[in-house]
């Protein structure tokens, strides 16, 4: 009963330093989702992906990049580390029930940028 | 304008009390509304959906929307303090939550 993993789940890094930040999901879903969330900012949508082999930006994607390697996994990409981007990072995936997309999210990755 | 907007917290209700959340949003073509409880520390957990207009209940909790007004709330009946966490908005479309409110219930 994984559902979504995200790895790893805590990191540090010097400003100017990458990383990327692993997500699989064993549940079949097409759709898959970055989220940072913020104090006091709710979740915001960095990327998703509707299905393999596509991505799309969302509301906050300057300074990450994302790869779709497959249905399973969906990762984010630092390539630059800055301050701003301290955050609670959140995996999700979604397969469409009647009505809705429901998202399900992993536990989360806590990145702080020095 | 931000998509989605909830009430601004904390809120503070006592044990077995109503505790009631609201939330409005931009996009009037917005057709799915999501309700997420949030512990602290940990990630967001769905509570219920709607996509009707008027009221949809499971278990202590009911979810209301008003489209012609853009507004969807969340009650929270018999406040327990296992209540007690963050409550998260959230619209279809791009999926855009709200900054969400976050509900203590006093024992």
């Amino acid at each position: 009963n994984a559902g979504v993993t995200q790895t790893p789940k805590f990191q540090v890094l010097k400003t100017g330093q990458s990383m990327t930040l692993q997500c699989a999901q064993d549940m079949n879903h097409n759709s898959m989702y970055w989220y940072r969330q913020d104090p006091g900012m709710g979740l915001r949508l960095i990327y998703y992906s509707a299905s393999e082999g596509t991505t799309d930006k969302g509301e906050v994607p300057n300074g990450y990049n994302v790869s779709r390697l497959n249905k399973r996994e969906f990762s984010l990409r630092l390539e630059s580390a800055a301050p701003s981007q301290t955050s609670v990072y959140f995996c999700a995936s979604s397969s469409p029930t009647p009505g809705a997309n429901v998202l399900t999210f992993g536990a989360g990755s806590r990145l702080t940028v020095l | 304008q931000k998509e989605v907007e909830q009430n601004s917290g904390p809120l503070s209700v006592p044990e077995g009390a109503i505790a009631s959340l609201n939330c409005t949003y931009s996009d009037r073509g917005s057709q799915s509304f999501f309700w997420y409880r949030q512990y602290s520390g940990k990630s967001p957990e769905l509570i219920m959906f709607i996509y009707s207009n008027g009221d949809k209940e499971d278990g202590r909790f009911t979810a209301q929307l008003n489209k012609a007004s853009q507004y969807v709330s969340l009650l929270i009946r018999d406040s327990q303090p296992s209540d007690s966490a963050t409550y998260l908005c959230a619209v279809k479309g791009r999926l855009s939550f709200g900054a969400g409110t976050t509900v203590t219930v006093r024992a």
